[in-house]
């Protein structure tokens, strides 16, 4: 699985929209990029995936550019609720089961 | 649906104990997973099962066994608890949403302190 690069942290206004970078230079073609976060103190949550198109759901969008090298997620309307840690998570799945390799991710503090 | 359901959330135990993590998921998921996460630190997986019946062992198994007693259900044990094994474990399980796309689903955790 290709490797990513985050920012350690970052803050975010209540309210306002979060945009979180991540890089991955090496990703390979058949690579999804998986948004996952972690609430201080609970199980990590599946936020969104996407190959190459941008991606949005209920809790987030994806924007991959073009050479896939690096994506953005972003939370449209940040809440107290959004402060976590988020992974960005580079992979494909050819098997019957897959490992996340989570990385250090980034620490969002929303603040009111 | 409850999701991924583990028992106990915490527990303490002194060296040498024994004991076993329970999950369970209601999501009929094939493939489940143990991770565990120390302090200021990622997860890193301990077993996985990637169907009924079978299991393998991820980055970390020393001093782990597991059994998937069922499609429903993966337990993980530690024979002999030692202090290096307190930690946070994480159930999942995971579900293909597409060609070589998953998703896994986290329970909440099971803290464990070993004395």
């Amino acid at each position: 699985d290709a490797k990513t690069t985050q920012p350690t942290s970052m803050d975010c206004a209540e309210g306002r929209a979060a945009n979180l970078p991540c890089n991955h230079s090496t990703i390979s073609g058949n690579e999804y990029v998986y948004w996952y976060r972690q609430i201080h103190s609970q199980g990590p949550q599946y936020i969104i995936h996407g190959l190459k198109n941008n991606e949005t759901n209920e809790m987030a969008s994806l924007i991959i550019t073009e050479d896939r090298k690096s994506s953005t997620l972003i939370l449209p309307h940040a809440t107290l609720r959004d402060t976590a840690v988020y992974y960005c998570i580079v992979r494909v799945t050819t098997d019957s089961w897959g490992k996340l390799q989570f990385g250090a991710g980034t620490q969002v503090v929303v603040t009111p | 649906n409850a999701g991924v359901t583990q028992t106990p959330k915490f527990q303490v135990l002194k060296t040498g104990q024994s004991m076993t993590l329970q999950c369970a998921q209601d999501m009929n998921h094939n493939s489940m997973y143990w991770y565990r996460q120390d302090p200021g630190m990622g997860l890193r997986l301990i077993y996985y099962s990637a169907s009924e019946g079978t299991t393998d062992k991820g980055e970390v198994p020393n001093g782990y066994n597991v059994s998937r007693l069922n499609k429903r259900e993966f337990s993980l044990r530690l024979e002999s608890a030692a202090p290096s094994q307190t930690s946070v474990y994480f159930c999942a399980s995971s579900e293909f949403v597409g060609l070589n796309q998953e998703t896994q689903y986290f329970g909440p955790g099971t803290r464990l302190l070993v004395l």
